[in-house]
């Protein structure tokens, strides 16, 4: 399923349905965003990455939009997968090198 | 190729004791990152080093957290007289470059626990 704007701490989706994860964040400042996937047991795993200058970047199955007006980023998922069952953590860095991470969005993907 | 390793896994501790986390970043990364991680948070920053020198040290809660990198790869976190607070995992990262949008690659993280 898809939830468009507002993060929810868990999302249920069936396989093979697309999934959009929503982060909120609120220091303008910040310039660079980053999205992380933690499986249990591990640390976080780096998935996609934008800058402030770019509104949308797209990776392997994956796409960040970036909303700099109302500070809202959020990751697509395409064609979810078993395998992207996980946390998934927004992260921001403002004029600095230190990663500041979002509250976390636990993906369970429905067989 | 071999990514950040971490040891050890997981430490118990009693309250009081000191303990020694250790990192071993990503060959030729020169910046190097240690957070911390409370069960169902994100990971919260303590420090980051460039090379050998701590660049920023505002995340460490108290003086009783100390790290070290004396050259410039491997790291070492030290915490003295630890308590059921510090409880926690620790996850060290570490990117290739001097610039603010390098990736940071994290380990596994260690687990530690105090009784």
């Amino acid at each position: 399923g898809e939830n468009v704007g507002l993060h929810l701490p868990t999302l249920s989706v069936q396989e093979g349905d697309n999934s959009i994860i929503n982060c909120a964040y609120s220091n303008s400042a910040s310039d660079y965003f980053i999205w992380y996937k933690q499986e249990s047991g591990k640390g976080p795993q780096f998935i996609i990455d934008i800058r402030s200058n770019m509104d949308k970047r797209q990776g392997q199955r994956v796409t960040v939009l970036l909303n700099k007006t109302v500070k809202h980023l959020s990751l697509q998922i395409a064609a979810t997968q078993p395998g992207d069952s996980a946390v998934y953590f927004c992260a921001e860095i403002a004029n600095d090198y230190k990663l500041s991470f979002g509250a976390g969005t636990t993906v369970t993907v429905r067989a | 190729g071999a990514g950040v390793s971490q040891t050890p896994s997981n430490k118990v501790t009693e309250k009081g004791k000191y303990v020694e986390l250790r990192c071993d970043p990503i060959s030729g990364h020169t910046a190097l990152y240690w957070y911390r991680q409370s069960l169902g948070q994100g990971p919260e920053f303590l420090i980051y080093f460039q090379g050998t020198g701590a660049a920023d040290d505002s995340g460490l809660p108290n003086d009783r957290f100390f790290a070290v990198r004396p050259e410039g790869s491997v790291s070492t976190l030290k915490i003295q007289r630890t308590e059921r607070g510090d409880s926690a995992v620790y996850l060290c990262a570490s990117s290739p470059g001097t610039s603010r949008f390098s990736t940071q690659y994290f380990g596994p993280g260690t687990r530690l626990t105090v009784l």
